[in-house]
């Protein structure tokens, strides 16, 4: 099952900005915008951060944004906080005649 | 309060079967497609499978198509994956999901259960 692209790992300092990319194909993130971003921490469940590439919901910080261009899209994270560190996984729709819905990678983001 | 939990997960020999159940509380749960998602130790997630509100239109990767089987009881809240002929790339934490089918994405997650295929 072909994933989208994203850098295995980041880090940054406290205050810091940090922008996690998720490149897929003209078949997903270049043809739709249901872009969405789940926040896991170890031995959680992923959490919605982000979705419809850009829409935060209820409860998630603004620290959180998200935008798109072409077939990349991005998560930033603002002013990184201690409780940031976790791994990010963009997600989208795709029209791909074998999957429905496909999940980037995964980013490890690390809190120096 | 949104809640999904769930349950069935376990050891299983290669070859075996298991019944996963999710147990929905706190939304009306017939008014939500909803998907199974797992993730291997240590590595990302991966789309199993959905289901629509009423259960009369199913989907599946293709690494499941023909062992595993999605469906839904309505009148339970509950969500199942059926799964047969299972093979030690299996083995992951299954995770069943509450999908906005008209914005595409999953807005809610349970906690899991952990699938072991191993002899």
């Amino acid at each position: 099952q072909s994933a989208l692209t994203q850098p295995a790992s980041l880090s940054g300092s406290p205050g810091q900005s940090i922008t996690i990319s998720c490149t897929g194909t003209s078949s997903d993130v270049g043809d739709y915008n249901y872009v969405s971003w789940y926040q896991q921490h170890p031995g959680k469940a992923p959490k919605l951060m982000i979705y419809d590439v850009s829409n935060r919901p209820s409860g998630v910080s603004n620290r959180f944004s998200g935008s798109k261009s072409g077939n990349t899209a991005s998560l930033t994270i603002s002013g990184l906080q201690a409780e940031d560190e976790a791994d990010y996984y963009c997600s989208s729709y795709t029209s791909r005649s074998t999957l429905v819905y496909v999940f980037g990678t995964g980013t490890k983001v690390t809190v120096l | 309060e949104v809640q999904l939990e769930e349950s069935g997960g376990g050891l299983v020999q290669p070859g075996g079967s298991m019944r996963l159940s999710c147990a929905a509380s706190g939304f009306t749960f017939s008014s939500f497609w909803m998907h199974w998602v797992r993730q291997a130790p240590g590595e990302g997630l991966v789309w199993v499978s959905r289901i629509n509100t009423d259960g009369s239109y199913t989907d599946s990767a293709d690494f499941v198509k023909g062992r595993f089987t999605i469906s839904r009881d309505n009148a339970k809240n509950t969500l199942y994956l059926h799964m047969n002929s299972l093979r030690a790339e299996d083995t992951a934490v299954y995770y069943c999901a509450r999908y906005r089918n008209s914005y595409e994405y999953i807005d809610f997650w349970g906690q899991g259960t952990l699938v072991t295929v191993s002899s």
